[in-house]
């Protein structure tokens, strides 16, 4: 059993559509991360959140923090080929500042 | 500025065979992680380092072990290679805090 859930776990869409994917947890974190991981590379940091209800934006990506810290979203809108990659929400366990990580969702954007 | 350099890219070992996998970073980082990732179950820890000297056991450290004799290199060490060790290693390291990590680009080990 994941800590994370990470849903779906797999997503084929469309250039210019949109999408959500979603990390749960019945656990409470003082923060949470997402990652975007392309073949053969390791994940990067994509973003923190760190307070109840916070609304992040990168460019076409919003990342928000649910308001009791137990689950986050990530919305990517008008959806491009480079968007296609594997996505991981993280997030702290107790002392070594140690992550654990979901299962992740794989996006694949088609042109 | 070369981050977190892990080498080899790729192995193939035989089963009970030895195998070093190394790991360094140059951005002064005290804490490292080893993780493995495995098809559609994320990122499993197998050992991590809060400093120099200093190593614990994450959530799979059974078969492996490592040394944090500098701040730059964790090496990752199997010992008895098996089956089960068939997997992509990824070595990671962070400041602290709310800082993410810095992930190596991986070594694919085939154990056959």
């Amino acid at each position: 059993t994941q800590l994370l859930e990470q849903s779906p776990q797999f997503l084929s869409i469309q250039e210019g559509e949109n999408l959500t994917v979603y990390c749960n947890s019945s656990s409470v974190f003082s923060s949470l991360q997402w990652y975007r991981q392309e073949p053969g590379e390791g994940p990067v940091l994509l973003v923190t959140v760190v307070t109840g209800g916070e609304v992040k934006k990168l460019k076409r990506l919003t990342f928000q923090f649910g308001d009791a810290r137990k689950d986050s979203s990530l919305h990517i809108t008008a959806a491009q080929p480079g968007d296609t990659g594997l996505y991981l929400c993280a997030a702290p366990m107790e002392y070594g500042n140690k992550l654990v990580f979901g299962a992740g969702t794989i996006l694949r954007v088609k042109s | 500025n070369a981050g977190v350099t892990q080498t080899p890219k790729f192995r193939i070992l035989k089963i009970g065979q030895s195998m070093t996998l190394q790991c360094t970073q140059d951005m002064n980082h005290n804490y490292m992680y080893w993780y493995r990732q495995d098809p559609g179950m994320g990122l499993k820890l197998i050992y991590y380092s809060v400093g120099a000297g200093i190593t614990d056991k994450g959530e799979v450290p059974n078969g492996y072990n490592v040394s944090r004799s500098t701040t730059e290199d964790f090496p990752l060490r199997l010992e008895l290679a098996a089956p089960s060790q068939t997997s992509v290693y990824f070595c990671a390291s962070s400041y602290g805090g709310l800082d993410g990590y810095t992930f190596g680009s991986g070594t694919r080990l085939t154990v056959v």
